[in-house]
């Protein structure tokens, strides 16, 4: 166990719809990230959070948008789902930004019909 | 920004016999190099690190071998076992950057 909670542990939803990933860190970690990973595919990173800020942004669709909050919890906001983005969506987390060790959370299986 | 290339993308290797997979980076100022191990449907796992001022760290049975001068890094797997199959991911990072993730190794240890 990494300390990393991401709920839900599975998502089914239509195309079109609306859905939230909720992501908690580790206790004491200030840095959040988000990933993405298709079959088959790597880790794709989507977007960093550092105490509340945007960090860094990678390819992450403008469908796609997260937040972390004050109490350092982030959520990743996915809208008008098409079936390609059916995915695991991982939450790492890290003490700081950069040169840190990453810890994963369990994910969330996405699966849109 | 950085790109990190993995290779080989799949490897067999008998039970009891080495692995090593190379990754290569293209960012002089990345400073930090994690190696990830994923098994099936599940979360990545830290295995090893290493960081730019170092040039080799053991665990075990797992190495990691960093070269500055010619941005490579590879991990090296000694008397493989059955439970080292899985996928095995490099990255590479600086200070106050994200992680960048190579395409991943798939070892399959054959008993």
């Amino acid at each position: 166990d990494s300390g990393v909670t991401q709920t839900p542990k599975h998502l089914i939803t239509a195309t079109g719809q609306r859905v939230t990933l909720r992501c908690s860190p580790r206790s004491g970690d200030l840095s959040v990230y988000w990933y993405q990973q298709s079959l088959d595919q790597g880790l794709q990173f989507l977007i960093q959070y550092y105490n509340g800020e945007e960090r860094a942004k990678g390819n992450i669709l403008e469908r796609f948008s997260a937040q972390q909050f004050p109490d350092l919890h982030s959520e990743l906001n996915l809208s008008s789902l098409e079936l390609g983005d059916s995915a695991l969506y991982f939450c790492a987390s890290s003490v700081v930004d950069g040169d840190y060790e990453q810890y994963f959370g369990p994910g969330t299986r996405l699966t849109v019909t | 920004g950085e790109n990190v290339e993995q290779h080989p993308s799949t490897l067999s290797v008998q039970e009891g016999d080495s692995a090593v997979i190379k990754c290569t980076y293209s960012d002089s100022a990345s400073n930090y190099f994690p190696w990830y191990k994923q098994e099936l449907g599940k979360r990545p796992q830290l295995i090893i690190d290493i960081r730019s001022n170092v040039g080799e760290k053991k665990d075990q049975r797992i190495a990691v071998t960093l070269n500055k001068t010619a941005k490579h890094f590879s991990l090296h797997i000694t008397e493989t076992q059955p439970e080292d199959s899985a996928v095995y991911f490099c990255a590479a990072s600086t200070t106050g950057n994200q992680f960048y993730f190579g395409t991943g190794t798939s070892l399959t240890v054959i008993p």
